[in-house]
């Protein structure tokens, strides 16, 4: 079955560290993306990509990184700078930026952080 | 920029009909989608609207005005298991990123 993954679903993480969450999907799609949600929030974009080997800013990027070295895979480090990072990390992937078609999103299942 | 507001909540009994409303400012943007999320889930895409007017799926519905800066997501014969967060969003023009609303929280009582 094709889809997109996460790991772990739960993380916990000593203030000062950095923790990668892993995003694989096997949909072939072009696109991916990083969201966080806080509790009753909606969804804000972290970092997105659009091809391997390429990648943007969202509206929140500070204090986290990513990589797109397949076009499989897109890491998130969540890196000691980022102040408050406790939230449900969610990645995404679509076929393409959608600049013409429906482009649905397709979401992972999620990964909890939480800052010990 | 693009900004989109819904209500925090609704609540409806089952077998009702309920709208959920989107009101947005933008610069430009390709379409309107809807995404439903349970507690603890993830979003999945419901509706899109890339034109005016009303696009029909099973019990769900979406319309979009551009003039009017507006669309709405319309939910028939409610289920308990509608009962989730509702979220619309709009990808923007120039930049290609989807915006997410706030999302509004449907409670379906008995």
């Amino acid at each position: 079955d094709g889809g997109i993954t996460q790991s772990p679903k739960y993380l916990f993480r000593k203030e000062g560290q950095n923790v990668t969450l892993s995003c694989e999907q096997n949909l072939n799609h072009d696109a991916m993306y990083w969201y966080r949600q806080d509790p009753g929030q909606g969804l804000r974009l972290i970092y997105y990509s659009q091809i391997v080997n390429d990648f943007q800013k969202g509206d929140i990027a500070e204090g986290y990184s990513v990589s797109r070295e397949k076009k499989e895979s897109f890491p998130l480090t969540v890196t000691s700078a980022q102040k408050n990072p406790t939230a449900f990390y969610l990645c995404a992937s679509s076929i393409g930026l959608g600049r013409t078609s429906t482009d649905t999103q397709y979401f992972g299942p999620g990964t909890r952080l939480t800052v010990l | 920029g693009q900004s989109l507001e819904q209500p925090s909540e609704v609540t409806a009994v089952e077998g009702a009909i309920v709208q959920i409303n989107c009101t947005y400012q933008t610069s430009g943007f390709y379409g309107l989608s809807w995404y439903q999320q349970h507690d603890g889930g993830a979003p999945t895409f419901l509706s899109y609207n890339a034109l005016d007017g009303l696009e029909e799926t099973g019990r769900f519905s979406s319309f979009l005005s551009r003039s009017d800066s507006y669309g709405y997501l319309l939910l028939q014969e409610l289920q308990m298991k509608d009962s989730a967060s509702y979220f619309c969003a709009v990808r923007d023009r120039s930049s290609y990123k989807l915006i997410f609303g706030s999302g509004t929280r449907l409670l379906v009582r008995p």
